[in-house]
């Protein structure tokens, strides 16, 4: 399996625009995360879903941000309209959904925003 | 309020010295997972822990989790420079598999 693929690696974008970014987990893996990483902040969860069901969205900042999963092979996160301070990396990572397997992170897509 | 504290925060030392990095939480977790991320990618995971009390190593790496289950330590014996990473301690509650992350120590292990 390639693992977790994200695309793009790299987004530089203006203030207002829209970006998507997109996520591929590893097949069989019935769940699937958002985070964002931060110097400040570290890593936070923004959502994750449960076979391809959103189950927790607390951690998205605000309206702007929304996500979806299609299908069980495919994510995104889009921002719209994006800000400077949406600037961080963003990591795709997935899972089985019981025992003690851990998280197989993809390799972030750095979004900078000017 | 982080839920999650690592310590330290940055530790800068010579290949072949001894660490320990410390993971402490007022919570209670069901497990708590350590990982290694390296510059330009995604965090890498080491071990997972579920008992209270429970060590587990590989090989120079020694993981511990506290008897309630609310903290953690990770020892490094002789450190090498592919040591050098951030390590991320991250506690999972509840059977969702839903992990909250620490900030991480970032290691550097000189030669």
């Amino acid at each position: 399996d390639a693992g977790v693929i994200q695309s793009p690696r790299h987004e530089v974008t203006e203030m207002g625009q829209e970006v998507t970014l997109r996520c591929k987990p590893i097949s069989g893996h019935n769940s699937l995360f958002w985070y964002r990483q931060t110097m400040m902040r570290g890593l936070e969860l923004l959502i994750y879903f449960n076979n391809n069901v959103p189950i927790d969205d607390s951690g998205m900042p605000e309206d702007r941000f929304s996500a979806k999963m299609p299908n069980a092979s495919f994510s995104t996160l889009k921002i719209q309209p994006s800000e400077p301070r949406d600037s961080a990396v963003y990591f795709c990572a997935s899972s089985f959904s019981t025992g003690n397997y851990g998280y197989t992170f993809g390799s972030g897509t750095r979004l900078t925003v000017v | 309020t982080q839920l999650l504290e690592q310590s330290p925060q940055f530790l800068s030392i010579q290949e072949g010295e001894n660490l320990t990095v410390y993971c402490n939480s007022s919570s209670v977790f069901s497990s708590l997972q350590w990982y290694r991320q390296e510059p330009g990618e995604g965090p890498v995971l080491l071990v997972t822990v579920v008992t209270g009390g429970e060590v587990k190593k590989l090989k120079r790496l020694t993981f511990q989790f506290g008897d309630a289950r609310k903290d953690s330590s990770l020892h490094i014996t002789a450190a090498q420079p592919g040591d050098t990473g951030l390590y991320l301690c991250a506690g999972e509650r509840g059977s969702q598999g839903n992990l909250i992350f620490g900030k991480g120590t970032k290691l550097s292990v000189k030669p």
